[in-house]
Order: structure tokens, then sequence, then C-alpha cells
């Protein structure tokens, strides 16, 4: 069964900086992985979408990249905001519609 | 429009009560998921309907009884809950399968089993 890890589970920077998660899977045969944000208590919003086949993917201040063989991924989140203060989680699908989520990091922007 | 809407926000039921969750997109999207999250663990996958068949059951117990009348729509019928399954459901749905199905989340159903 793929097992996903993130690390670290909590961060915390202040205003303008930027900073990188990092997302751990065991088994290199995905399909797919996706990156969300979860603010507390709410559903989760896509923030990018990276296919097997590519290595990495763009939306405003955000990159994630993606290292099949190595099982990892990274999320770069560039000029930091108090607004980005929410729990990060990385999703791997080696299916194509089972999706298996890392225990996510706690991120705080300090103003 | 990218939204996933579900009704109730929030449940509050007794062990004996019978409940639905309901889950509604109109995306065009052809699978949906019931996902379950208990406070600081990230979701677990209950349920994955594609083509309105149920494809994947994470091995839940039969209290939950999930249900897709239609492609838009997807509910979670709950009966005789015990306190451990209070927790936040959240449903998603996605274009198809394999390498392009970008999931996307509703907001969740905060359940409260007394």
């Amino acid at each position: 069964k793929q097992e996903v890890t993130q690390i670290p589970a909590a961060l915390s920077v202040p205003e303008g900086e930027n900073l990188v998660l990092n997302c751990s899977f065991t088994d290199s045969a995905i399909y797919n992985l996706q990156w969300f944000r979860q603010d507390p208590g709410k559903g989760l919003t896509s923030l990018l979408l990276i296919q097997s086949s590519q290595r990495e993917q763009t939306s405003g201040r955000l990159n994630a990249s993606l290292d099949k063989s190595s099982g990892r991924s990274t999320l770069y989140i560039a000029a930091s905001q108090p607004g980005d203060s929410a729990t990060y989680l990385c999703a791997v699908s080696n299916t194509g519609n089972q999706f298996y989520f890392g225990t996510g990091t706690s991120l705080t922007v300090i103003p | 429009d990218t939204e996933v809407t579900q009704t109730p926000k929030h449940l509050v039921m007794g062990m004996t009560n019978k409940k639905s969750l309901k889950c509604e997109q109109h995306m065009g999207h052809r699978a949906m998921y019931w996902y379950k999250q208990k406070a600081k663990k990230p979701p677990e996958l209950m349920f994955v309907y594609s083509y309105e068949k149920l494809s994947i059951n994470e091995s839940v117990p039969s209290r939950f009884s999930p249900e897709c009348p239609n492609s838009s729509l997807l509910n979670l019928h709950l009966h005789a809950l015990q306190p451990e399954d209070s927790a936040l459901y959240l449903c998603a749905s996605s274009q198809t399968q394999g390498r392009h199905n970008e999931q996307f989340f509703g907001p969740g159903t905060r359940l409260t089993v007394l």
C-alpha cells in the first residue's frame, strides 16, 4: 500500500519568506500527484496537479515539482503571505481513482 | 464552475437515528468520492463511484450506505452510527479516472454522533 509522508509537520515563517514543503511516497508507480490546502474545519482546495509524465507545475506564487524515481515532490511558495497560513496536503494516485493523502504540513506565516 | 456543494454543513444525530448527507456537482464529472476526516488527520477514502457505479469500497462498515442516483448527485445514508464516527465528511469529484483526474472537494459536513 502507498505510504505518503510530509515533512515538516509544522512550519512557522515570517511574511515574505520563500519556503518549501516536502512530500514523499513509497511506490513510484503513480498516475499523478495533487497538492491541496485546507483551512481549519473547511474542505480541501486544489492547488496543483502534476501528471506522472510531468516534472513541475506552476500557478502564481506556487511551484510544484515531481521526481517519480526518488518518490518525492516539493511545493515551493514564493514571498509567503499571512493568507497562506493553512494545512497543505499532498495526495498521490496509483490507479487513477484511489488517492492516498500525506500527513500534512501546518503552515503559519507571521505578519 | 468548479464547485462541489454539500448539505447539511453540520449534523448532530443520536445513535438510533437515520440521516443522509448530500453532495452535488455540475462540472460533468463522472467520478465521485466520499472521504472521512478526523481532527488533525488526512482524509481517508471511503467510497468511489465511477459512472454511477460503486467501484471502490474501502471496507467501510455497513452503517454507512452510499448512493449515486445520477451523475451529479452522491448521497451517504447513515444509520446506527457510533460516537467514533463523528468527523468531517468530505465529498469530491473528478472528470475521469487516470492521469488527468484533478479532484475537487466540497466544504464538508461536520457530523457529531451523540
